[in-house]
Formats: structure tokens, C-alpha cells, sequence
């Protein structure tokens, strides 16, 4: 009840292209839904969240859309860069604690120069 | 304004042993909330601690406890420790939903 699902586990893209990373819930009553990025030595950082009440959002060359029926959302990073080389991980949180994130197992993207 | 801090970065253990581990949020940020980080079992919560208060605790045994300060510090400890505790611990502070991570701290344990 609790996991998020996260694929693929590795991603390669090359420069300028878009790199898409997905997750799948099964509870739901998670209703604040978080992507982090994560450099090696670094804790993650927030890029870009969303709720349920809106199907997408877009933060500069970052967009998550989310499908509540399908209980799964997306990463789409555009125009991917050799610095957005790092491990993503989206999570989900409960409503009232959203500062419990269940997170996915994470991805590790690379980006070809 | 100053991220969230944890000493010690690195920590070297052997078994049975016991350690603490420390965390400065953000500042004005009442919430500290703590985080496994292994290559096999990913990122998991730990615990959660508001206005010294534990509000939330994950699925973790109860050798892993902590405490917060009137001054929204907070440590984590972990006694008699064992091989399989070794990994990055991950503090996040927040004032709203957003969560702010802190670099961690690599505990290895021999």
C-alpha cells in the first residue's frame, strides 16, 4: 500500500533530447507527490512537485504530468543537459504528512555530451 | 540563508556499538525529519520530529531513536549497531511541505 514504483532504474539520453522517468502508486490517499535530484555526495533537492487537483505542471525545462486514474506520474526534463547527470527520485507523501516521503527507488540519468 | 548541516559527514563504527548523529535546520524551520539511504533498500523514513515533539516514525527497530531541541536542533541515535545499519543518514528540515535535505552523514559500521 505503501510503495512507489519507479522506472527505468538507468537512463541514458543525449544532449537536447528528453528524458522521461515514471512512477506508479498504489495508495490512494498519497496526495503530494515530489521529484528530488540527487549529485553524488549531495543530499536529493526538490526540483518540482504536484497534487492531485491538477493533471501537470511545468517549472522551466522540468514538467510532471499526472495521471490520478492511473495512479502514476511522470518526470519530463527537456532539452536534458550533461549537468542534469544525477539520480532522480520521485516520492509521495500522505495528506497532514507530507514530511513522511515514501520515495521511489530512483534513477540514474546520464546525459551524453 | 544557511542550508541544513549534519555532523559528523563521516562516521566510522564497529558492531555493537552505539552512535549519534546531528542535524541543524534551516533556520526558523520547526521540522526535522530523518532518513536511511542504502543502495539496496533506497531512501526511507525514519522519524519526524516538530516543536521537540516525534510526530511521525517509520518501520524502523527501536534501536534507532532521536530527539529534537528547543532550538529545532535535532540527533539521532543508534544503539548496539549493527553491519547492516551502514549508510548515508539524510536530515531534512521544513517550514511547509517542501523538504530541505542536508548532505548526510556516511556511517560505515566494521
Amino acid at each position: 500500500q505503501q510503495q512507489v514504483k519507479q522506472s527505468p532504474q538507468s537512463l541514458i539520453v543525449q544532449k537536447g533530447g528528453i528524458s522521461i522517468i515514471n512512477c506508479a502508486y498504489e495508495n490512494t490517499a498519497f496526495d503530494y507527490f515530489p521529484w528530488y535530484q540527487q549529485f553524488p555526495g549531495k543530499g536529493p533537492a526538490l526540483l518540482i512537485a504536484i497534487r492531485p487537483d491538477v493533471s501537470e505542471k511545468k517549472e522551466g525545462r522540468f514538467t510532471i504530468s499526472f495521471n490520478k486514474s492511473a495512479k502514476q506520474f511522470s518526470l519530463h526534463i527537456m532539452d536534458s543537459q550533461p549537468g542534469d547527470s544525477a539520480t532522480y527520485f520521485c516520492a509521495a507523501s500522505l495528506s497532514g504528512s507530507a514530511r513522511q516521503l515514501t520515495f521511489g527507488s530512483g534513477t540514474q540519468l546520464t546525459v551524453l555530451p | 540563508k544557511a542550508g541544513v548541516t549534519q555532523t559528523p559527514r563521516y562516521l566510522i563504527k564497529t558492531r555493537g556499538q552505539q552512535v549519534t548523529l546531528s542535524c541543524s535546520p534551516i533556520s526558523g524551520h520547526r521540522s526535522v525529519s530523518w532518513y536511511q539511504q542504502t543502495p539496496g533498500q533506497g531512501l526511507q523514513f525514519l522519524f519526524e520530529y516538530f516543536s521537540e515533539t516525534q510526530r511521525n516514525k517509520g518501520n524502523f527497530p527501536g534501536r534507532f531513536s532521536g530527539r529534537q531541541f528547543s532550538n529545532s536542533r535535532s540527533e539521532m541515535n543508534v544503539s548496539t549497531l549493527e553491519l547492516g545499519d551502514s549508510a548515508l543518514y539524510l536530515c531534512a528540515s521544513s517550514r511547509a511541505d517542501t523538504q530541505y535535505f542536508g548532505p548526510g552523514t556516511r556511517l560505515t559500521v566494521l
